[in-house]
């Protein structure tokens, strides 16, 4: 089992709908959470994180956790074609410093 | 932009030779971090800096080495390439005032390594 899961997808959604992609993680001590968007050939790009079970919102984005079934998400509403990349889960767990943990990513594409 | 940057950005080397990669930290910033992307794959954590003393590692053997210079940059070795060494080589900084649990870490744009 994986440490970190991810659909690779691609995800497709229409301009304007709402995006959902979902992440488990295996380590029942991980305390913190992260979502990173890379653009093709690119690094990636901290958008969210969250360290307490519900939802966190910054903008169009929603970040969900719910660490009893070890499962995070994240939202994006009112999708735009500039959104399409891989999205990045990662975890950090407790003991282990600054450590992230990543899963294989999510390609999400919004079509016009 | 994060503040991270990286050098170089592109690298071609030949299997069984050196590579030096170097990352200058976000201002403010004491720790570094390299991770390994494969193409296709999440980023892989090689190993962390945290005020000039390795304080993690992944798991990559002993010839994938690294230091952090008193101004907080820093640099990964890799001896002994292999073709499989070829990927895109990522480093993030952070800064762990409140607690490693809610520190945030930033990547620089990463270089390209190709080992043929």
């Amino acid at each position: 089992q994986k440490e970190v899961e991810q659909n690779s997808g691609p995800l497709s959604v229409p301009e304007g709908a709402i995006a959902s992609l979902n992440c488990t993680y295996s380590d029942r001590g991980s305390q913190s959470f992260f979502w990173y968007r890379q653009y093709s050939g690119k690094s990636p790009e901290l958008i969210m994180s969250i360290y307490s079970n519900g939802d966190k919102e910054d903008g169009r984005f929603t970040a969900q956790l719910n660490k009893a079934s070890q499962y995070v998400s994240l939202l994006i509403r009112d999708s735009q074609p500039s959104d399409s990349a891989t999205y990045l889960c990662a975890v950090k767990g407790g003991n282990q410093g600054g450590k992230l943990i990543f899963g294989q990513g999510t390609e999400l594409s919004v079509k016009p | 932009e994060t503040g991270v940057t990286q050098s170089p950005t592109h690298l071609i080397k030949t299997r069984g030779q050196q590579v030096t990669l170097r990352c200058s930290s976000q201002s403010g910033h004491n720790t570094v971090s390299w991770y390994q992307q494969a193409l296709g794959q999440g980023p892989q954590f090689i190993f962390q800096y945290y005020r000039e003393e390795e304080n993690g590692r992944g798991n990559f053997p002993p010839r994938f080495s690294g230091l952090q210079f008193p101004n907080y940059s820093s640099e990964l070795n890799v001896n002994a390439l292999e073709l499989d060494d070829s990927a895109l080589y990522l480093c993030a900084s952070s800064n762990p005032t409140g607690g490693w649990v809610v520190t945030e870490a930033f990547f620089g744009q990463g270089t390209r390594l190709t080992v043929v």
